[in-house]
């Protein structure tokens, strides 16, 4: 069975500190997506990494793709309060369904 | 240009009713996947169709079933409500389908159905 875990769950930081949210997923995948969601809100786009190396950034994110370690990360560069929200990873195996981590909830403090 | 749109907003319901969810895609788009995502956790997938075909199921009873129509738009219908079906339903329109690999199949979502059960 696909398992795509994210870690960590939960995540509370203070402005300005830098972290990395790990997403492992348990079978190949040929690209994997970030989304960012607000609490009651729907999932906003971040990245779509397509290979393996793939280094995508945007403001203070950053994402990248080790497809044969089955591993992305994303990296969060001098936090700041409005990055606070629920970040999923997501795959998709051979079988063609969007496979979604747990998600990891990100508190940023003042 | 309108992003995916969704209807209701909310919805309330009670134990073995039925219930059908509405989605438009964006324009140009011809794929729309469904996800329930329960509070708490990640978005499941529960169905893709593309070109009014559907082309992906998830691990969901037959209580669930969608289609899709000739403007691209799509209903999902969910028979005999039980109280585990509450959650945030969630439409996605991208060009293409999942199984194929571009960027040009990136998801979009909509805003959501928030599904009570009762």
């Amino acid at each position: 069975e696909l398992k795509v875990e994210q870690n960590p769950l939960f995540l509370s930081m203070q402005e300005g500190k830098n972290y990395t949210i790990y997403c492992n997923y348990s079978t190949t995948s040929d690209r994997l997506y970030w989304y960012r969601q607000d609490p009651g809100k729907s999932l906003e786009s971040l990245f779509v990494l397509l290979s393996n190396g793939a280094v995508k950034q945007e403001g203070r994110l950053m994402a990248s793709l080790d497809t044969k370690a089955r591993l992305s990360t994303l990296h969060i560069t001098a936090a700041v309060h409005d990055l606070s929200a629920t970040y999923f990873c997501a795959v998709v195996p051979s079988t063609g369904k969007l496979i979604f981590g747990q998600g990891t909830t990100l508190q940023v403090k003042p | 240009d309108a992003g995916v749109t969704q209807s209701p907003t909310h919805l309330i319901k009670t134990r073995g009713q039925h219930v059908t969810l509405r989605c438009s895609p964006i324009s140009g788009h011809k794929s729309v996947s469904w996800y329930q995502q329960v509070l708490g956790q990640g978005p499941q997938f529960i169905f893709q169709y593309y070109e009014k075909e559907e082309r992906g199921r998830g691990n969901f009873p037959d209580r669930f079933s969608a289609r899709q129509f000739p403007n691209y738009s799509s209903e999902l219908n969910v028979n005999a409500l039980l109280l585990g079906d509450s959650a945030l339903y969630l439409c996605a329109s991208s060009r293409g389908v999942l199984a194929v690999v571009s960027s040009y199949n990136e998801q979009f979502f909509g805003p959501g159905t928030r599904l009570t059960v009762l």
